[in-house]
């Protein structure tokens, strides 16, 4: 059982908007900055955005991250077909001392 | 460019232990702390614990304390995680990345590279 929530999936058709939910607590989200990985089917991890909203270079701007209160989004807009892959989101938690995760959303490209 | 390369797969027997390598290359190994994560099989990612490469310090998830072991060779860049009294529910791909932060109004932490991951399965 993940200490953050995620939506199991996702779907959207080639060049629409999609969002990915994630849910926290004060302890996580609440009080600390939320990353998002692309994990493509078989490949390790790949930081996607990181500080909450802040893209890697090299990252398209097609992606796009927030945070409010205990909870945190990343939208993806212009869908593509190798946008196909597993999404977590991350925290720092005060009480573990240490990162935890989402569970994961499998996002389908239709 | 910057990366991590992880040693191959290994299969072990429930009791064992195993060793995986995490090579560092393409920046100064000793200025930024190396952390474990594992995903077992259709699982999210679960976080295991850091090293600093520099000091050797060491920081475990309270799950794992006294089963796993970090240690690093900085003459040749790596680093290490040994996991103890394997069991079947270990079998996952376990991977190790370097943590980056930045400080300002809040500590902004995350994780990049990661290795490609090294399958570790526990059966008798």
């Amino acid at each position: 059982q993940s200490v953050l929530t995620q939506p199991p999936s996702a779907s959207g058709t080639p060049g629409q908007r999609v969002t990915i939910s994630c849910s926290g607590s004060s302890s996580n989200i609440g009080r600390n900055t939320v990353n998002w990985y692309q994990q493509l089917p078989g490949t390790a991890p790949k930081l996607l955005i990181y500080g909450n909203d802040q893209r890697p270079s090299g990252v398209p701007d097609r992606f796009s991250g927030s945070k409010s209160g205990t909870s945190a989004s990343l939208a993806i807009s212009g869908l593509q077909s190798e946008d196909e892959a597993d999404y977590s989101c991350a925290a720092w938690d005060d009480s573990l001392n240490g990162p935890v995760f989402g569970g994961g959303t499998k996002l389908t490209v239709l | 460019q910057e990366q991590l390369v992880q040693s191959g797969a290994e299969v072990k027997k429930p009791g064992a232990s195993v060793k995986v390598s995490c090579k560092a290359s393409g920046y100064t190994f000793t200025n930024y702390d190396i952390n474990w994560v594992r995903q077992a099989p259709g699982q999210g990612l679960e976080w295991m614990g850091w090293m600093n490469p520099n000091s050797g310090n060491t920081g475990y998830a309270q799950k794992f304390q006294g089963r796993i072991t970090f240690t690093r060779n900085t003459s040749i860049n790596t680093a290490y995680m040994e996991v103890s009294s394997l069991r079947s529910e270990d079998t996952a791909v376990y991977y190790c990345a370097r943590e980056k932060f930045e400080l300002g109004a809040a500590i902004v932490r995350w994780f990049d590279p990661w290795g490609q991951g090294t399958l570790v399965t526990v059966a008798s």
